[in-house]
């Protein structure tokens, strides 16, 4: 079984102030992680991924997302918020496929916010 | 075109009419996944096509809705006797069968559906 919690329905950054977008997930196998970002009126479309490969991972514009094992994490960052961030972000955890869990589990979302 | 394709982008119905949604997957791409997107809420899976393999149907929430896919490509989703509840954006992914990139999934801009 997979779960992912965003802990954040909503987060207000100004622009130009870093971002964090925050992540739980539990799975029973070794997890692929994901963060996927969804603009008004269009698609998902991928900002990084996490496949057991280096646990800091960078992604498009600007984001990053390290995996903590430990702490069951993979947040997502960016060191200075611009107004085209905002967004709604989706955390996504997948299972390993030889556990049967080929179908990705999505967290309910986290709105960013970016003021002027 | 290059990406995932749904149509129609916006539909309206009466409730207790039939309705057919359509997504094409990018050409070359194995799996086809459908989800549910209700108003402040995540990703619902609803359906899911690999190849050849019988489709795992296990999100759909009712008998009323209904998938295939034709040729390996084009796949429709079919709502019957809509209910209100049933209104919400419908998303389309599709993933490549590389063994690095098949976890990834390239989403359409979804349909609108609204029961009145």
């Amino acid at each position: 079984a997979q779960s992912v919690t965003q802990l954040d329905s909503h987060v207000s950054v100004s622009e130009g102030t870093p971002v964090l977008l925050r992540c739980n997930y539990s799975s029973s196998y070794s997890p692929s992680l994901f963060w996927y970002v969804q603009h008004p009126n269009k698609g998902l479309q991928l900002l990084l991924k996490y496949t057991s490969a280096a646990t800091l991972v960078k992604g498009i514009n600007g984001f990053e997302a390290e995996f903590k094992k430990s702490e069951t994490s993979f947040h997502l960052t960016k060191p200075s918020a611009h107004m085209s961030d905002a967004a709604e972000y989706f955390c996504v955890v997948r299972g390993d496929p030889w556990g049967g869990s080929y179908i990705p589990t999505f967290g309910r979302g986290t709105s960013l916010i970016v003021h002027p | 075109g290059a990406g995932v394709s749904q149509s129609p982008s916006n539909k309206v119905t009466e409730k207790g009419k039939d309705v057919e949604l359509r997504c094409d997957p990018i050409s070359g791409h194995t799996a086809l996944y459908w989800y549910r997107q209700s108003l402040g809420q995540g990703l619902e899976f609803l359906i899911y096509f690999q190849g050849n393999s019988a489709p795992d149907k296990s999100g759909l929430p009712s008998d009323r809705f209904s998938a295939e896919r034709t040729g390996g490509s084009v796949s429709t989703l079919t709502i019957q006797r809509t209910q209100q509840e049933d209104s919400a954006v419908y998303l389309c992914a599709s993933s490549p069968p590389s063994a690095l990139a098949k976890n990834i999934q390239y989403f359409g801009a979804g349909t609108r559906l609204s029961v009145l």
